[in-house]
């Protein structure tokens, strides 16, 4: 079946640097979306994607809709202590578009030293 | 705007026992969907129900269901819980408008966290 592949699996850092992960998949996609989660939570929405090439910011996120289709990335800058949590890509392909499912990718587990 | 919220959000179990969990989408989202989210497998899709209708459905077995109902409010049942239903369980609702896009946004509740003992 179809599956994301996002690195790193997780991420130790220090408060104010800069942080980039990323997503890619065998298979194209339509729409690209990153969510963050918190622990005891849903996932909550960071970034919309929805053409290729399209490059999407909000505040100090950055993403990504690669030209292939097949792969996302998303950068934090100057990153600060609530940015932790855990990042999900996920994707909705061709043939899934408009019923309601999407594919996640396993996660990236942010951590920010102070 | 209220965002998805889902009930209840804390459940106990044992095994054998059936299960159901609800959720109510944003006002004016028709379109619903379920996840099952474990450390194991991550979040996985389940089903999507639009106007009352499955329109897509994952690769669970039968003994989880779902309904929507006629104010877009839906349901999910597990039945004869086994250990490894255990999980947080997630919805997401989206306008499924056709706006142009290839696809409708998900917004996602808090999750209804199952333990099956």
């Amino acid at each position: 079946g179809q599956q994301l592949n996002q690195s790193p699996q997780s991420m130790f850092i220090q408060e104010g640097e800069d942080v980039s992960m990323n997503c890619t998949s065998s298979s194209i996609f339509n729409t690209w979306l990153w969510y963050k989660q918190d622990p005891g939570e849903g996932p909550v929405l960071l970034i919309a994607l929805y053409k290729a090439g399209e490059l999407t910011s909000n505040g100090r996120l950055t993403a990504q809709f690669g030209i292939t289709r097949k792969d996302s990335f998303l950068n934090i800058s100057a990153s600060i202590p609530s940015d932790v949590g855990i990042y999900f890509c996920a994707g909705d392909s061709p043939g899934s578009s408009n019923t309601g499912k999407l594919i996640f990718g396993q996660g990236t587990t942010l951590q920010v030293k102070p | 705007k209220a965002g998805v919220t889902q009930t209840p959000r804390y459940l106990i179990k044992t095994r054998g026992q059936q299960v159901t969990l609800s959720c109510s989408p944003i006002s004016g989202h028709r379109s619903v969907s379920w996840y099952q989210q474990t450390p194991g497998q991550g979040l996985q899709f389940l089903f999507e129900y639009f106007s009352e209708t499955q329109r897509n459905k994952g690769n669970f077995p039968g003994r989880f269901s779902g309904r929507q109902f006629s104010n877009s409010r839906s349901e999910m049942n597990v039945s004869t819980l086994e250990l490894g239903d255990s999980a947080l369980y997630l919805c997401a609702s989206s306008l499924a408008k056709l706006s142009g896009r290839p696809t409708d946004t998900q917004y996602f509740g808090p999750g209804t966290r199952l333990t099956v003992l």
